[in-house]
């Protein structure tokens, strides 16, 4: 069985403050790890997709890294826009192949 | 559209009733998800389509839940006999290609509950 486990639940951070979020997984063949960012009220948006360990992408102050047990999320100077939900979500190659396996999420503040 | 749609976005059921939830993906999306999100967790997979196909159930809690896609694109979502561990928000997701590697995207949710 997947499985995803977020951590901090919470993070509380001063605008300008460089801080990462990560995302432990086990998974029968790792087909992608997804990250999603989700406001209040809204469903999750699609942040970046990796594939195998070593990748990396960016979206302007967000960076994705991925091991073969991990992913961090960095965020490089925060601003209070980034405050939301961040998910991450696995898919595998075994059984449910279709599905993602969401963790519970990091819950992100950042004060002005 | 330019995005997912869903409706209604609330949903207000008592306990014994049936609902039915609706899925606008958006246009020429071949894959389609149901999920369901409860207070303070992450979505939950309910069920698959590949066009009108679908290929996985798995995730539906009981045979009171059913969801359908006859035409390969609006999709359904119904639940007979509502029972108050039914109330969370379903949200459906739709991507251009088959299977999940592709970008995701997700409607804004219906939030159900059940009195």
């Amino acid at each position: 069985e997947d499985q995803v486990t977020q951590s901090p639940e919470a993070l509380r951070l001063q605008e300008g403050e460089s801080s990462s979020l990560n995302c432990s997984y086990t998974v029968s063949g790792l087909r992608g790890l997804f990250w999603y960012r989700q406001d209040p009220g809204k469903g999750p948006e699609f942040l970046f997709t990796l594939y195998s360990a070593g990748e990396e992408k960016e979206k302007e102050r967000l960076k994705a890294t991925l091991t073969k047990k991990e992913s961090f999320l960095h965020i490089t100077a925060p601003k209070p826009e980034d405050s939301a939900t961040y998910l991450c979500a696995v898919q595998g190659s075994g059984a449910g192949s279709y599905q993602l396996t969401f963790g519970k999420g990091t819950k992100l503040s950042v004060i002005p | 559209g330019a995005g997912v749609s869903q409706s209604p976005r609330y949903k207000v059921a008592k306990r014994g009733q049936d609902v039915a939830l609706r899925c606008d993906p958006i246009s020429g999306h071949v894959s389609l998800f149901w999920y369901q999100q409860a207070l303070g967790q992450g979505p939950e997979f309910l069920t698959y389509f590949q066009n009108e196909a679908q290929l996985d159930k798995s995730g539906l809690p009981s045979d009171r839940f059913f969801a359908e896609r006859p035409e390969g694109s609006v999709s359904t979502l119904k639940i007979q006999r509502t029972q108050q561990e039914d109330s969370a928000v379903y949200l459906c997701a739709s991507s251009l290609g088959a299977g999940m590697n592709t970008e995701a995207f997700f409607g804004q949710g219906t939030r159900l509950t059940v009195v």
